[in-house]
């Protein structure tokens, strides 16, 4: 089993739909709770990032994160075209100098006009 | 203020090859991290650089190495390539004491033929 799992889609969905994108994970030692942003062929971009369960939300995107089922979201808001892109969520334990990253997949969603 | 950057862009390199990957960190950022991302999937942990040691390491051979200069620059080197090592490499930074907040760069992306 992968410590990290996301549907890799490909999502399509109309301007002004809300988005859901969701990962599941089975690493009980994550506490931090990312979310990427991937255009094509460019680098991640950090959307936002969450410490242990809750809610949080930055402008038309909310991540949520429940760690008593290890699932995770983001959802988006009024969707637009330049939302287009690949998106993954990342996930890292906390203490020590363990800093490292660990992504899924990635899904792919298009934002159609 | 300028963020991650990395060179070269583009790189084609031969089986058996040698091949250096740099990366520069967004200012004020201490750690670096190096990743891989094959086609279609999330990017994977090859190891981090703090205070010019490597602190930490993913699954990778010895083939893969790195070094972080005085100026928290980086260098990612991997000997021997194999056509398997065709992917794009990431370069992440983040700022002393936020362990979530890491940057990623646009990558170098290099085919092994």
């Amino acid at each position: 089993q992968k410590e990290v799992e996301q549907d890799p889609g490909p999502l399509s969905v109309p301007e002004g739909a809300i988005v859901s994108l969701n990962c599941t994970y089975s690493n009980s030692a994550f506490q931090y709770f990312m979310w990427y942003r991937q255009y094509s062929r460019k680098g991640p971009e950090l959307l936002m990032y969450t410490y242990s369960s809750g809610n949080k939300e930055d402008g038309r995107f909310t991540a949520q994160v429940d760690k008593s089922s290890k699932y995770i979201s983001l959802f988006i808001r009024d969707s637009q075209p330049s939302d287009s892109a690949t998106y993954l969520c990342a996930m890292m334990a906390s203490g020590g100098s363990n800093y490292k990253l660990t992504f899924g997949k990635g899904t792919l969603l298009t934002v159609n006009p | 203020d300028a963020g991650v950057t990395q060179s070269p862009t583009h790189l084609i390199k031969t089986r058996g090859q040698q091949v250096t990957l740099r990366c520069s960190p967004k200012s004020g950022h201490d750690t670096v991290s190096w990743y891989q991302q094959a086609l279609g999937q999330g990017p994977q942990f090859i190891f981090q650089y703090y205070e010019e040691e490597e602190r930490q390491r993913g699954n990778f051979p010895d083939r893969f190495s790195g070094h972080q200069f005085p100026n928290y620059s980086s260098e990612l080197n991997v000997n021997a390539l194999l056509l398997g090592d065709s992917a794009l490499y990431l370069c992440a930074s983040r700022p002393p004491g936020l362990a979530s907040e890491q940057y990623f760069g646009p990558g170098t992306r290099l085919t092994v033929t």
